[in-house]
C-alpha cells in the first residue's frame, strides 16, 4: 500500500524558510517522480514542483523558482521542498505526490494528507 | 487565472448525469495525456481518470473521460449525492515545462 506522510508545515514569518519532508512506502521511491502541490485557503490545486525518479531532473511553477528546492533521499524514501524567502501567498496545505512514471509528465495516482503552511507576522 | 479552463460549477438531481469540461491548447490538452481529479470536502484530491479515459482500481464506471482536440469532458452518470466534491483536470504543458490545472468545478447534486 503506498504512503505519503508529510511534514515541516507550521509558521513562518514573511522572508522566513521553512523544510518540508515527505516519507514515501510501499513503491519502489527511485522509479517514480515525484511532486509537490499546494492549495491556497479556498482556491484550487497549484502545481509547485516535480522531481524525475532517478532525481536527476526538476521542474519549478515559476511563482516558486529561485525561492523553492525540490530533492529525494532515496535511501531514506524521503521528498524534500526546502522553502526560502516566503511569502504571505505562500500560505496553503502544500501535498507531497506520487506520480504514475518516471519522468514529471504523468498523473498524479497518489496523494499524501497535506501539511499548512502559514506564513504571518 | 489557470491554463486549463473549467466551468466554476456544475450541478444536477441525484440519479442524472452530468458533465464537465476541461478546455486547454496544443501544449498541454492536445499533445498529453490529461487526467481528473476528484477532491470530497476537507479530503486531499484523488486520482479519478488518468490517460483521458482509463479509470484506476475502484473508481466505477459510472465515471467517464474523453478528449478531442484541446478539450476534454469527465462525464459522470447516477448522480449520488456522494458525487459532491470538487473537479480538476490536469495535465503536462509540453511549452511550460510545468504540470498544469484547471481552477476547478464544483459539482453539488442537488
Amino acid at each position: 500500500e503506498v504512503q505519503l506522510v508529510e511534514s515541516g508545515g507550521g509558521l513562518v514569518q514573511p522572508g522566513g524558510s521553512l523544510r518540508l519532508s515527505c516519507a514515501a512506502s510501499g513503491f519502489t521511491f527511485s522509479s517514480y517522480a515525484m511532486t509537490w502541490v499546494r492549495q491556497g485557503p479556498g482556491k484550487g490545486l497549484e502545481w509547485v514542483s516535480t522531481i524525475s525518479g532517478s532525481g536527476g531532473t526538476t521542474y519549478y511553477a515559476d511563482s516558486v523558482k529561485g525561492r523553492f528546492t525540490i530533492s529525494k533521499d532515496t535511501s531514506k524514501n524521503t521528498l524534500f521542498l526546502q522553502m526560502n524567502s516566503l511569502r504571505a501567498e505562500d500560505t496553503a496545505v502544500y501535498y507531497c505526490a506520487k506520480e504514475g512514471g518516471g519522468g514529471g509528465d504523468y498523473e498524479i495516482n497518489y496523494w499524501g494528507q497535506g501539511t499548512l503552511v502559514t506564513v504571518s507576522a | 487565472q489557470s491554463v486549463l479552463t473549467q466551468p466554476p460549477s456544475v450541478s444536477a438531481a441525484p440519479g442524472q448525469k452530468v458533465t464537465i469540461s476541461c478546455s486547454g491548447s496544443s501544449s498541454n490538452i492536445r499533445n498529453n495525456y490529461l487526467s481528473w481529479y476528484q477532491q470530497l470536502p476537507g479530503t486531499a484530491p484523488k486520482l479519478l481518470m488518468y490517460e483521458n479515459n482509463k479509470r484506476p482500481s475502484g473508481i466505477p464506471d459510472r465515471f467517464s473521460g474523453s478528449k478531442s482536440g484541446t478539450s476534454a469532458t469527465l462525464g459522470i452518470t447516477g448522480l449520488q449525492t456522494g458525487d459532491e466534491a470538487d473537479y480538476y483536470c490536469g495535465t503536462w504543458d509540453s511549452s511550460l515545462s510545468a504540470k498544469v490545472f484547471g481552477g476547478g468545478t464544483k459539482l453539488t447534486v442537488l
